[in-house]
């Protein structure tokens, strides 16, 4: 399978602290994404990334991209309470580019 | 505003008793998707709509069908719903295949077996 797998699976921070969760996936890949659900709620597309960047930014959200290690993490700068929610990443792969998403990261953050 | 939308939001019924949940977006993409989210999991992928082609994953039990009328709409059928099928669906759409991994989310509908 090439699901991926995220760690840690939860993890809880204070606000303003940074929020860093990590993904590895086991194939090659074209893409990969990260996601962010709120409880009971639909999926929010944050950020992708293609497999020739190493780096990518998005306001508070910085992501990078290791296609050797096939590992991905996600940082959360200066977190806020809003930022609560389990985020997952999703690769795709060449031809059609069926998500396959990871296990996802459940963050807590705290006032 | 462009968007991807499900209804209902919350679906109850009973077990055996077929159900359908619909998704229908203004988006005017061309690929729309079905994945079904159980607790505390990931997402996974049902099947997809690339225009009138139906694609089933390999794993999807036939229990559960799809039907797009046009370009707007898509609906999941399930069958005969077991509590095994209580779950979050999500439908999703993507401009093309090529584009396959921007996929633009709907709030999910949750289905509750009884």
């Amino acid at each position: 399978s090439q699901q991926g797998e995220e760690d840690p699976q939860a993890l809880s921070i204070q606000e303003g602290e940074n929020a860093t969760m990590n993904c590895s996936y086991k194939t090659s890949i074209n893409n990969l994404q990260w996601y962010r659900q709120n409880s009971g709620r639909g999926l929010v597309h944050l950020i992708l990334i293609r497999s020739n960047e190493r780096e990518k930014h998005s306001g508070r959200l910085r992501v990078t991209l290791d296609t050797s290690k096939k590992s991905s993490s996600l940082l959360i700068t200066a977190s806020r309470a809003a930022d609560t929610a389990s985020y997952f990443c999703a690769t795709g792969n060449t031809g059609f580019q069926k998500l396959v998403f990871g296990t996802g990261t459940r963050l807590l953050v705290s006032p | 505003d462009a968007m991807v939308i499900q209804n209902p939001r919350y679906q109850v019924t009973q077990f055996g008793k077929p159900v359908t949940l619909s998704c229908s977006q203004t988006l005017n993409h061309n690929v729309m998707y079905w994945y079904q989210q159980k607790s505390s999991q990931a997402p996974k992928l049902l099947f997809h709509y690339y225009d009138k082609d139906f694609n089933n994953e390999a794993d999807t039990p036939d229990n559960f069908q799809s039907r797009r009328p046009n370009t707007s709409f898509c609906f999941l059928d399930i069958r005969s719903p077991g509590l095994g099928d209580a779950a979050m669906y999500l439908c999703a759409t993507s401009r093309d295949l090529e584009r396959a991994g921007e996929q633009f989310f709907g709030p999910g509908t949750r289905l509750t077996v009884l």
